[in-house]
């Protein structure tokens, strides 16, 4: 079965610097692979999503990166603010026909002013 | 376009009773998903919806557990005799076809 690993420590940041987050996967390469924040007590929030045909995707701070060949994905917030202070949960769409989302354990983010 | 919603946000209950969440998933979304989620876990896939059929679901998903989506709009998810490893959140999201998926803030159930 498909295996996502997130680092399960906290990376703790100053604000202003470039934040890197890592998601790593086994086994067979997803359609999609998408990032989410989530905050304590609430649900996932959708952030991005690269195809497997993608290289890097961004979006205002935020930057993708998608390796099918080291099966990675860098996440990166530029400029990282405390409000950036959250889980971030890489997800991979299977392939599946009915689009199953397979989720790593987060990685959680702490910026510091 | 009020995203998804999730009743209630937390429920309490004793060990052996049963329970149902309600998701009310984004209007013009046919694909619904159920997830479960426990602390320090990502969400964990239980059950998916095309309209109103039940398309495919998790083995996380005993037979204690049953969910519907009766004319393709809201969904329920009941919990039968209930057990303390059945404490988690419960998330709901909703999508169509290719697009992302959207949650709902889930519903936090703790068994007594």
């Amino acid at each position: 079965s498909q295996k996502i690993e997130q680092n399960s420590e906290a990376l703790n940041i100053q604000e202003g610097k470039t934040a890197t987050l890592t998601c790593n996967y086994t086994n067979y390469s997803p359609a999609y692979l998408q990032w989410y924040r989530q905050d304590p007590g609430r649900g996932p929030v959708f952030l991005l999503l690269i195809r497997e045909n993608e290289k890097e995707k961004r979006k205002e701070r935020l930057k993708v990166t998608f390796d099918t060949t080291l099966k990675q994905s860098l996440f990166h917030i530029t400029a990282s603010q405390p409000a950036d202070s959250a889980t971030y949960l890489c997800a991979l769409l299977m392939n599946t026909g009915f689009q199953k989302l397979v989720f790593g354990t987060g990685t959680r983010l702490l910026v510091s002013p | 376009d009020t995203g998804v919603s999730q009743d209630p946000r937390h429920k309490i209950t004793k060990r052996g009773q049963n329970v149902t969440f309600r998701c009310d998933p984004i209007s013009e979304h046919n694909r619904l998903y159920w997830y479960r989620q426990t602390l320090g876990q990502g969400p964990e896939f239980l059950t998916y919806f095309q309209n109103e059929a039940q398309l495919e679901k998790s083995r996380l998903l005993s037979d204690r557990f049953s969910a519907e989506r009766p004319k393709g709009s809201f969904s329920t998810l009941e919990i039968q005799r209930t057990e303390q490893g059945d404490s988690a959140m419960y998330l709901c999201a909703s999508s169509n076809l290719g697009e992302p998926q959207h949650f709902g803030d889930g519903t936090r159930l703790s068994i007594l």
